[in-house]
């Protein structure tokens, strides 16, 4: 079955150190990654995507995502946290089933950076 | 990146009437949409995935006659939750894609329901 997984539920990091969040999935065929962020009650905001490539995705707010297809991972990182980066994370992979491309994420992950 | 309205973004309801939810992309055409609930710190649980013009696929356990999805046009798409119960109080947020799998979705900004 297709499934995502963040095995973090928090991620705890000091303001200025390099953060990482973690994703492994698992997809048929070609996987479709993506991550996005979340404040508190409000929709999902889009921050990058691995579709094909180079490995290495930058995307909005100086984060970026490593696709490693032998490990089945989309971590993703950035080199110095900020506090404004508090949020929760998700990532989400996209596949074709039936007729219609389905999107389904992870569980989560939240992370706090502290001053 | 594109924009999806969603309206109302709060709601309260009596217990057995009915609440209609609105998705609209307003700068392009979203030939799929995606409806989500969301539980106090809880993922994003995929209720049904529509496509303009045709029926949605509703996921396994979501009551297709409670929670009624029309995706008439390609800028609208509306949930019902039909004859609400308090248990249906959440998070309800919904998304749309262009064509393509390689399309990222782009997301409302989510619909407080509570049922009283």
């Amino acid at each position: 079955a297709q499934s995502v997984a963040q095995p973090e539920d928090q991620v705890n990091v000091a303001e200025g150190n390099p953060l990482t969040v973690k994703c492994t999935y698992s997809v048929s065929g070609n996987p479709y990654l993506f991550w996005y962020v979340q404040y508190p009650n409000r929709g999902l905001q889009f921050l990058l995507k691995y579709i094909t490539g180079d490995n290495l995705v930058k995307g909005s707010y100086g984060f970026e995502a490593e696709f490693n297809k032998s490990q089945t991972s989309f971590h993703l990182k950035k080199p110095s946290a900020l506090v404004s980066d508090s949020a929760l994370y998700f990532c989400a992979v996209r596949f074709k089933r039936g007729s219609q491309g389905n999107l389904i994420f992870g569980k989560g992950t939240k992370l706090s950076v502290k001053p | 990146g594109a924009v999806v309205s969603q309206h109302p973004s709060r709601v309260i309801c009596k217990s057995g009437t009915s609440v209609k939810i609105e998705c609209r992309s307003l700068d392009f055409q979203a030939t799929t949409m995606f409806w989500y609930r969301q539980f106090p710190k809880k993922s994003l649980m995929l209720m049904a995935t529509s496509n303009e013009g045709s029926k949605a696929t509703y996921e396994q356990g979501v009551e297709k006659d409670k929670f009624l999805i029309n995706h008439a046009s390609l800028t609208l798409s509306t949930l019902t939750v039909t004859s609400a119960h308090p248990e249906d109080s959440s998070f309800y947020i919904c998304s749309a894609c262009e064509t393509g799998l390689n399309t990222e979705a782009f997301f409302g900004q989510g619909t407080r329901l509570t049922v009283v």
